[in-house]
């Protein structure tokens, strides 16, 4: 199946740093990767989308200037905390998607998103 | 707003025992569906999907149940096994625009299996 890996795994900083983390798509071309945050015992919010070649739509609430995303290329996507602080600390999850139905297996698969294996971010 | 929720936050089941996980969408534009599991630390696992045209759906060990009429969504595990201990989490496809589909997550239900 497609693979999409995170790197780094983890990752601590200093308050008011900036922090790049890297979305790839290993075996598969992204059109669109996909930005989760998940705080701890919650479930997975969309930060942001982002499409190839183009600007990151960022969902209600999310700051961009704050929030900086890159999808330069169909297999890489990075995402950018400008400025931590330790209200940022999150497990930030990418996702992947890539064309139509070639990568879905069975008739009820379509637009499937691949996700990664996350990055834990701790502000100190 | 609309949303996608859960019944239970919690279900402890027995090692060999069927396990059913439930959720309720609100969005009735929503027209694919997808159960995910996550283990601690990981990223969400795809397990199973299924299409608004659709009421079921079989995979190996598990069904996703799909009734349209009173949004409900579930997800049945047969013969479960320790394994499966992790959160599940049910998520609605909808078309956001363009060729973009978001998935909005429903808030997990963490399902421990014991020995």
């Amino acid at each position: 199946g497609a693979v999409v890996s995170q790197h780094p795994s983890w990752v601590i900083c200093k308050s008011g740093t900036s922090v790049k983390i890297e979305c790839r798509s290993l075996d598969f071309q992204a059109t669109t990767m996909f930005w989760y945050r998940q705080f701890p015992k919650q479930s997975l919010m969309l930060m942001a989308t982002s499409n190839e070649g183009s600007k990151a739509t960022y969902e209600q609430g999310v700051e961009k200037d704050k929030f900086l995303i890159n999808h330069a290329s169909l297999t890489l996507s990075t995402l950018t905390v400008t400025s931590a602080h330790p209200e940022d600390s999150s497990f930030y999850i990418c996702s992947a998607r890539g064309e139509g139905e070639t990568l879905a297996g069975g008739p009820g698969s379509y637009n499937e998103q691949f996700f990664g294996p996350g990055t834990r971010l701790t502000v100190l | 707003g609309e949303s996608v929720g859960l019944h239970l936050p919690t279900l402890s089941v027995q090692e060999g025992d069927n396990s059913i996980i439930n959720c309720a969408y609100s969005n009735s534009a929503s027209d694919y569906f997808i159960w995910y599991k996550q283990e601690s630390g990981k990223g969400p696992q795809f397990i199973i999907d299924i299409r608004s045209n659709m009421d079921k759906r079989q995979g190996q060990r598990v069904t996703v149940l799909l009734n349209k009429t009173v949004k409900h969504l579930s997800l049945q595990i047969a013969a479960t096994q320790p394994g499966d201990s992790a959160v599940y989490f049910c998520a609605e496809n909808r078309d956001s625009g363009g060729s973009n589909y978001k998935l909005t997550f429903g808030k997990g239900t963490l399902l421990t299996v014991n020995p």
